[in-house]
């Protein structure tokens, strides 16, 4: 079956420091690919995506490239704030007309100042 | 539109007693989808609505768990006989048919804890 394979956390990180969270799938066809933060206290919010190879999604100063050759999704972030604590989720959906998405696990960030 | 909105945020409840949460989606949204998330997992998938019709379930599913969508709106997600391990968060979530590629919209969950 389908499944998403997140570093593991929590990666602590000094103000303005460089972010990379790793991604890898495992999937059938094309799927599309997301990644979702949770702050503390609420809901998974969309962060960014990228619906085929190649792709580009970005956000906030967040990125990630939809690699297929390597089927990962890596985030990054050039100078992570205080404010991005939070956990962060790698997904994936089978795309267009599929209605289920696969999760990993998550990985908490916190940002020191 | 205020976005996804379930209540209530926490409930505490006894083993053995039955509990429902209640989610009321985007109004536009005709899918409604049902997450699980245990503590250090991410969200696990339930079941999902298209209007009314509830098209697929989990097999973490079980008897003791029912979902409704009576009029294609708001949905309700009950626990029957309410066990420890059923201890999580309940996530909603709302989108357009055929708009999943895009993202789902994620209410801010109900925290349910048995004691």
């Amino acid at each position: 079956g389908d499944s998403v394979t997140q570093m593991e956390g929590p990666v602590t990180l000094s103000e303005e420091a460089f972010l990379t969270i790793n991604c890898t799938y495992t999937a059938t066809g094309y799927p599309s690919l997301f990644w979702y933060v949770q702050y503390p206290g609420e809901g998974l919010q969309l962060l960014l995506k990228a619906t085929k190879a190649d792709d580009k999604g970005s956000n906030k100063g967040f990125e990630a490239t939809y690699r297929k050759e390597t089927t990962s999704f890596h985030l990054e972030k050039g100078s992570v704030q205080v404010s991005d604590s939070a956990v962060y989720f790698c997904a994936l959906s089978k795309g267009a007309g599929s209605y289920q998405l696969t999760f990993g696990k998550g990985t908490k960030l916190s940002v020191i100042p | 539109d205020t976005g996804v909105s379930q209540n209530p945020r926490h409930k505490i409840t006894k083993r053995g007693q039955n509990v429902t949460f209640r989610c009321d989606p985007i109004s536009e949204h005709n899918r409604l989808y049902w997450y699980r998330q245990t503590l250090g997992q991410g969200p696990e998938f339930l079941t999902y609505f298209q209007n009314e019709a509830q098209l697929e379930k989990s097999r973490l599913l079980s008897d003791r768990f029912s979902a409704e969508r009576p009029k294609g709106s708001f949905s309700t997600l009950e626990i029957q006989r309410t066990e420890q391990g059923d201890s999580a968060m309940y996530l909603c979530a709302s989108s357009l048919a055929g708009g999943e590629g895009y993202g789902y919209t994620f209410g801010s969950g109900t925290r349910l804890t048995v004691v």
